[in-house]
Parts: structure tokens; sequence; C-alpha cells
């Protein structure tokens, strides 16, 4: 099935820790998305990525690191500077990113600082 | 910039009973708007959309969304609500920067469906 695969579901993260949580799209998108969603406050996007090779940060980007080697990956690294990292992350695709362009979701990465 | 507003956090209905969710957006040109459900620890399922074509949009599971430019709003509603309705329902903007277009989400509206 095409589809987002987010990984791992949960995550735990030790103070001072690096993290990487993987997405991986079989969609052929060339957009992919990163969000923060913390309760009451909707999505906030930390990067995104029209293209293979390139990215941009969006409105929350501090801490938060990421690659775009290839077309179906796109890993965010949570770095030990994000002071909140505790979180639900989303990654999302879509087709390009022009006016109208749908953006699909995957399942969603809970990440806790112990 | 353009933004979104989802005039309620919490919504409970009863079953059976209709639903309506507000949202209002600004915009400083024709924007495409945007209704996605979340189930509890799960990502977000588009219901609908509006891209500038007919005004009343229809969309999955029954639902659907008027574009009313002169009220700025983009409603979403649903005749008759269902237990599998309740989920947090969130209301999208899109945006147009450095030649992009990104989203911009409402805060979302909690629906809460009574037997």
């Amino acid at each position: 099935d095409g589809g987002i695969t987010q990984s791992p579901k949960y995550l735990f993260r030790k103070e001072g820790q690096n993290v990487t949580l993987s997405c991986e799209q079989n969609l052929n998108h060339d957009a992919m998305y990163w969000y923060r969603q913390d309760p009451g406050q909707g999505l906030r996007l930390i990067y995104y990525s029209q293209i293979v090779n390139d990215f941009q940060k969006g409105d929350i980007a501090e801490g938060y690191s990421v690659s775009r080697e290839k077309k179906e990956s796109f890993p965010l690294t949570v770095t030990s500077a994000q002071k909140n990292p505790t979180a639900f992350y989303l990654c999302a695709s879509s087709l390009g990113t022009g006016a109208g362009n749908t953006i699909y979701f995957g399942e969603g990465s809970w990440l806790t600082v112990v | 910039a353009q933004s979104v507003t989802q005039l309620d956090s919490h919504v409970s209905v009863s079953e059976g009973t209709p639903v309506l969710l507000r949202c209002n957006y600004s915009s400083s040109y024709s924007p495409s708007l945007f209704w996605y459900v979340q189930h509890p620890n799960k990502g977000l399922q588009l219901l609908l959309k509006y891209t500038s074509a007919a005004t009343l949009v229809k969309g999955i599971n029954g639902f659907e969304a008027e574009f009313k430019k002169s009220e700025t709003s983009f409603h979403l509603t649903k005749p008759s609500a269902h237990m599998s309705d309740a989920a947090e329902y969130f209301c999208v903007v899109s945006d147009r920067q450095g030649g992009s277009e990104k989203l911009v989400f409402g805060k979302g509206t909690k629906l809460t469906v009574n037997p």
C-alpha cells in the first residue's frame, strides 16, 4: 500500500541526547514536511523539502535538523539544543508545493524526554 | 500572512444530531482551504478541500463545507453525527511564502459525540 511510514511510534530521549525520527514515503511525492504538534496549538512547521538535496526552515526550526538525500526519505534529528522536545511529530508529503496541493500525513511519532 | 481561526475548541453533540464546526480565515488572495480530521494518536486525514471551484465542497464520511468569501468562513457540517466522528478537526488555509505554498493550521476543534 502507498503511504507514509514514520518510526518509531514512541521514543524516549535522555537529556543531552540527539535522536532521529524516520520518515519514508512511497507516494513518489517531491515535497516532504515535518510538523510538531502540542496540545491546543495545532501543528507548527519545523522543516520542509521541495526536492532532493534541498530543504528550508519552517516556523520552529531551532534545535532540529533534517536531510533529504533520497526522494523517499526525510529524517528529522532532534538535537540537544531543542529545550522542550516532548511532543507529537508528524511527517507529511505532497506531490508539489503549488496552490491546492494536498498534504498527506504519517501516523506520527511521540517523543518524550526522560 | 494568512491565518485561520477555529471558533470553538470543543464541540459536543448527541449522536444523530447535526454537527457544525466553525472556521474563519484571513487571506490576501484567493486561498485554498482544507479540513483534516485526527483520531487520537493518529496522523491527520483529509476530509475535504476547496480550491476555487464549487463553493460547496463535499468530503468523506458525509461531511461538507461551504466557502463564503464575504464572511471569510469555511464551516464544516454534517447532518447527523455518528459515534465514530468523535475526533479533533483542523481547518487549514494555504499560505504563499517564498514562492511556495505552505499550510497554516487552526488550533483544532475537539468533537465529542454523546450516545
